[in-house]
């Protein structure tokens, strides 16, 4: 079965904190993503990465960035915590080919910015 | 917004019913999936159908694809309580590489 996790489920930063979010995955997928889901809006797509040390910005980048030193960890980075990066971050990984399979997604990690 | 719309927003049924949800969008695919996230988890894909199919099976899960009308749907039968969640479509954007564009999703509750 293929495991992705999260460092954190619940997490509470203050304004302008770093914040680093952490995502392993232990099947060997090339592509990793991180999602931020808040209520009415579905799932939209922060930065997403195909290979190690590769990335791409997503539909939402501002105010964050990402790391990606291991295929099989992909971070996110908060580099200066606001309370409208409060939601639900959500990592995921597939395999990197042309016939799209489906992502795997982790737990979740909520975060609160007070 | 290439994120489309799912209809309805939320569904309440009894256990036993069938539950249908509809996703349109606007763009051309290759392929759209149907994720379920349990309250306040990570989400599990259940199905992809691709372009060129119309209908597929899976258990108690029958996805219709309508290319022409940029509209999909997903039936659970038989449902019961443990359907209860939320249910995302997700498609893959032609030229949009890996990435999948969700969107809003349906909130699904099963009654006893």
């Amino acid at each position: 079965d293929v495991k992705v996790t999260q460092s954190s489920r619940y997490l509470v930063k203050r304004t302008g904190e770093k914040v680093f979010l952490e995502c392993v995955q232990d099947m060997d997928h090339e592509n990793m993503f991180w999602y931020r889901q808040d209520p009415g809006l579905g799932l939209r797509l922060i930065y997403f990465s195909y290979d190690v040390k590769m990335k791409e910005k997503g539909d939402i980048p501002e105010g964050y960035s990402v790391s990606r030193e291991k295929k099989e960890r992909f971070s996110l980075i908060l580099e200066s915590a606001s309370t409208n990066q409060t939601s639900m971050y959500l990592c995921a990984s597939s395999l990197r080919t042309e016939i799209s399979y489906e992502q795997y997604f982790g737990p979740g990690t909520r975060l609160t910015v007070t | 917004s290439q994120q489309g719309e799912e209809d309805p927003q939320a569904l309440s049924i009894q256990e036993g019913e069938n539950a249908t949800m509809n996703c349109s969008y606007k763009t051309s695919i290759n392929n759209l999936q149907w994720y379920r996230q349990n309250s306040g988890r990570g989400l599990v894909h259940l199905i992809l159908i691709r372009s060129n199919e119309r209908e597929k099976h899976s258990g108690r899960l029958r996805v219709t694809l309508d290319t022409s009308k940029k509209s999909s749907s997903l039936l659970i039968t038989a449902s019961r309580a443990a359907d209860t969640a939320s249910y995302f479509c997700a498609r893959r954007v032609t030229g949009g590489g890996n990435k999948l564009t969700f969107g809003t999703g349906t909130q699904l509750k099963v009654e006893l």
